[in-house]
């Protein structure tokens, strides 16, 4: 099992331009998430998806879209980016034995010039 | 808001030594736990859990101790490594799928 997968590893962005992360799980879990990491900080929830079907708004939600494809696969998308979305991405995914547990990713580092 | 925080941003500790690492939450309706190891480049990473219900869980090497009188918890790590060296962080969560994580205290392993 590759568990949660992301892409892409890095990006670089003009301020306004678009772009989405990808996300996928192969453990079957029900829930999905996505969180922004910054310097010196923990990780703040974006958006997260509790199962299929369903999104909803996390601690910082304002200038992303998410996208729950299927079971699988849980997409971030920035309409218009700005430097403050400069950060790493993280997805993660629950929902095994524990249903509380997530399994992260290995991130994706966005930089907004 | 509340949150949960770590009251140390770093921490040095000399190889073979135990570490201690603490953590402050402050939402009393958090009913479960989770500290995560996060390596330089990488997610974090899933080290013990702890539920409410509980006030100590052991692990290889690590304990995590909860006192839910004054909203704190802790991970001891006995006889620290080198690998140990990493950024941990705390995370609770009221059961609604929403983890909130403190700030995270750097682990720098001496030799």
């Amino acid at each position: 099992n590759a568990g949660v997968t992301q892409t892409p590893k890095f990006q670089v962005l003009k301020t306004g331009q678009s772009m989405t992360l990808q996300c996928a799980q192969d453990m079957n879990h029900n829930s999905m998430y996505w969180y922004r990491q910054d310097p010196g900080m923990g990780l703040r929830l974006i958006y997260y998806s509790a199962s299929e079907g369903t999104t909803d708004k996390g601690e910082v939600p304002n200038g992303y879209n998410v996208s729950r494809l299927n079971k699988r696969e849980f997409s971030l998308r920035l309409e218009s980016a700005a430097p403050s979305q400069t950060s790493v991405y993280f997805c993660a995914s629950s929902g095994g034995v524990s249903r509380d547990e997530q399994f992260f990713g290995p991130g994706t580092r966005l930089t907004v010039l | 808001g509340e949150s949960v925080g770590l009251h140390l941003p770093t921490l040095s500790v000399q190889e073979g030594d135990n570490s201690i690492i603490n953590c402050a939450y402050s939402n009393s309706a958090s009913d479960y736990f989770i500290w995560y190891k996060q390596e330089s480049g990488k997610g974090p990473q899933f080290i013990i859990d702890i539920r409410s219900n509980m006030d100590k869980r052991q692990g290889q090497r690590v304990t995590v101790l909860l006192n839910k009188t004054v909203k704190h918890l802790s991970l001891q790590i006995a006889a620290t490594q080198p690998g140990d060296s990493a950024v941990y962080f705390c995370a609770e969560t009221a059961g609604d799928y929403k983890l909130s994580f403190g700030a995270g205290t750097t682990v720098t392993v001496r030799a």
